[in-house]
């Protein structure tokens, strides 16, 4: 089992432009979340996938920012039209939930956004 | 937004003394994780806990949970420089998210 993979590590983008984040998550996990980290805070939830359903989006989360998980495997998170403010840490987890009390977060290792 | 406040937000200390960070909320959660997270990677999971007063210990690593499943703390006995990161609480309710705390730099000096 290789854990969660994320890709890019990092990246540069001028204001304006769109990205796209991908992860993969543990294989077998039903349960993928995207999370958003700024220095030195905890991750703020973004939203969360239970197999190919997107079942929760935050209230923060600007129409800017659209993810998927298409097949139930992989995802990636867009964001349209960067501002400085998107300037973050973009962490995913995945987790393989028997039960809600006894589910366990598994994350990857994040992809730098920065925003010129 | 975040439910979950930690204090200290940020803690110098020497190698061998203790230590504790507390977790604190006005949420009932069903359940309480504590993560640790190093500079540039991922959070990872070290506990846990469920019930209502629960102690578990991870070597020197000591969890409790509070009664009415509000508040947290860990605590970390004759503390050493590898136990330096960002030490995160994060709560689980009735829903799908996992609320996490403020976060709390742990430097442990050599």
């Amino acid at each position: 089992d290789t854990g969660v993979s994320q890709d890019p590590r990092h990246k540069i983008t001028k204001r304006g432009q769109n990205v796209t984040f991908r992860c993969d998550p543990i294989s077998e996990h039903n349960r993928l979340y995207w999370y958003r980290q700024t220095l030195g805070q905890g991750p703020e939830f973004l939203t969360y996938f239970q197999n190919e359903a997107q079942l929760e989006k935050s209230r923060l989360l600007s129409d800017r920012f659209s993810a998927e998980r298409p097949k139930g495997s992989f995802s990636t998170l867009e964001i349209q039209r960067t501002e400085q403010g998107d300037s973050a840490m973009y962490l995913c987890a995945s987790s393989l939930a028997v039960s809600r009390v006894n589910e366990k977060l598994f994350f990857g290792s994040g992809t730098q956004l920065s925003v010129l | 937004t975040q439910l979950l406040e930690q204090s200290p937000q940020f803690l110098s200390i020497q190698e061998g003394e203790n230590l504790t960070v507390y977790c604190n909320s006005s949420s009932v959660f069903s359940s309480l994780q504590w993560y640790r997270q190093e500079p540039g990677e991922g959070p990872v999971l070290l506990v846990t806990v469920v019930t209502g007063g629960e102690v578990k210990k991870l070597k020197r690593l000591t969890f409790q949970f509070g009664d009415a499943r509000k508040d947290s703390s860990l605590h970390i006995t004759a503390a050493q420089p590898g136990d330096t990161g960002l030490y995160l609480c994060a709560g689980a309710n009735t829903g799908n998210q996992f609320y996490f705390g403020t976060g709390t730099s742990l430097t442990v000096i050599p």
